[in-house]
């Protein structure tokens, strides 16, 4: 069964510094990985997803993860945080391969908070 | 605006309860998926229907059910609630499966008292 896991519940950045959020998966598949962010009391919006292709992928707002199949890890930068930022970020991943077939299994968040 | 809506936003009632949460998918999108978002157990794949049919079961509880309509709206079913039933949940949907993009919808907050 797939599993993901984002190490730190909490990260804490200065505005202007690097974001790097963690995200590695068990999967028994190549799966698709996304990360999506959630603002309070808002739904989930995608920031970026790898399917098949390139390893590094960009998403909105100046984000972009590298898949890295060795290591089973999907990890988000972002090279200067803004204070809009801040808000709680989820791994997810999928390993369905049937072209209606589309679960996804999501990490338990990371918090970021964005320091002025 | 994700184009997905759901009602309501807020619902509160009490144990032994039954309630239903509906969802309208974007215009196009074939797939529909519910998730449950709680303290406890974080973000938490229920089902799945796609074009009317049932396409995947997660950790749903057998209290719970749902379907998906002709029109492609879809109605999440909640019987003999539990406290342990609060929760937010999220009605998604997408074109058809995995490598589409999941468009979610605000949420449904679900308190039983």
């Amino acid at each position: 069964a797939q599993s993901v896991t984002q190490l730190g519940s909490h990260v804490s950045v200065s505005e202007g510094a690097l974001v790097l959020l963690r995200c590695n998966y068990s999967s028994s598949v190549p799966p698709y990985l996304f990360w999506y962010v959630q603002y309070p009391n808002q739904g989930l919006q995608l920031l970026l997803k790898y399917t098949t292709g390139a390893t590094l992928v960009k998403g909105i707002n100046g984000f972009e993860a590298e898949f890295k199949k060795s290591e089973t890890s999907f990890h988000l930068t972002k090279p200067s945080a803004h204070m809009s930022d801040a808000a709680e970020y989820f791994c997810a991943v999928s390993d369905d391969r049937g072209s209606t077939l589309g679960r996804l299994y999501f990490g338990r968040g990371t918090q970021l908070t964005v320091w002025p | 605006d994700s184009g997905v809506t759901q009602t309501p936003k807020h619902l509160i009632t009490a144990t032994g309860q039954r309630v239903t949460l509906r969802c309208s998918p974007r215009s196009g999108d074939l797939s529909v998926y519910w998730y449950q978002q709680s303290l406890d157990q974080g973000l938490q794949f229920l089902i799945q229907y796609y074009n009317g049919e049932e396409r995947a079961k997660g950790n749903i509880l057998e209290r719970f059910s749902a379907q998906q309509f002709p029109d492609l709206h879809s109605e999440l079913n909640l019987s003999s609630l539990e406290l342990g039933d609060s929760a937010l949940y999220f009605c998604a949907s997408s074109v058809k499966g995995a490598a589409d993009t999941q468009y979610f919808g605000p949420g449904t907050r679900l308190t039983v008292l």
